[in-house]
């Protein structure tokens, strides 16, 4: 039982280049989320989503897609990398019911140049 | 909108003693959920202890206990006999009740809690 994987783990762009970030859950969770961390800022959400097929907005969305097309895949996209998206990206899970206790992969950290 | 402040940038304690992290947050809401994560070297968040706010019971997980003060909005995390492994930043976090809109985590800045052997 893997938990939550994130792929990859380390990358550097440049400005305007476009990546995509890959989260899997093997844990069956409905819910996904997408997060970024910067110092002194605690995590900010991104993007989540509720279920296969579905996703929402959070906090800071501006910038990024993403996509559920597989309840255990969620994937967030940059398509013009800025030096702002300089970050550590965490995905998490959580069930749909109860207090959806989120569970989180081990980051992606991210550079752009 | 909900505010979740830890106002001890910075902790440290030796080994076997006891610490308490402090937390305390603001909300209008009368039933929502209290979290503290442990961020370790490795960057992987842990989740630590959950608090539901209609429990008055604090929740308690091995040596790690919360002194939930639901009126005074203060949700403080106590790490008894303190090891070496506790070294990390301490996340204190809100959510909602609410099924529909309010998905997200509110973190604080958090606090970096160093062990002295």
């Amino acid at each position: 039982n893997a938990g939550v994987t994130q792929t990859p783990k380390f990358r550097v762009l440049k400005t305007g280049q476009s990546m995509t970030l890959l989260c899997a859950q093997d844990m069956n969770h409905e819910y996904m989320y997408w997060y970024r961390q910067d110092p002194g800022m605690g995590l900010r959400l991104i993007h989540y989503s509720v279920g296969e097929g579905t996703t929402a907005k959070g906090e800071v969305p501006d910038g990024y897609n993403v996509s559920r097309l597989k309840k255990q895949n969620f994937l967030l996209g940059l398509e013009s990398a800025a030096p702002s998206q300089t970050s550590v990206y965490f995905c998490a899970s959580s069930r749909w019911t109860g207090p959806r206790e989120q569970y989180f992969g081990p980051g992606t950290r991210l550079t752009v140049t | 909108a909900q505010t979740v402040t830890q106002s001890q940038p910075e902790m440290s304690v030796q080994e076997a003693e006891t610490v308490t992290l402090s937390c305390t947050y603001d909300t209008s809401e009368s039933d929502y959920y209290l979290f503290w994560y442990k961020q370790p070297p490795s960057r992987q968040m842990i989740l630590v202890i959950r608090q539901e706010a209609y429990k008055q019971q604090n929740a308690t997980e091995n040596r790690f206990s919360v002194n939930f003060q639901k009126a005074a909005k203060s949700f403080s995390l106590k790490i008894s006999d303190s090891q070496l492994g506790d070294a990390a930043m301490y996340f204190c976090a809100y959510r909602t009740v609410s099924n529909f809109g309010n998905e997200k985590l509110t973190f604080g800045t958090g606090t970096r809690l160093t062990i002295i052997p």
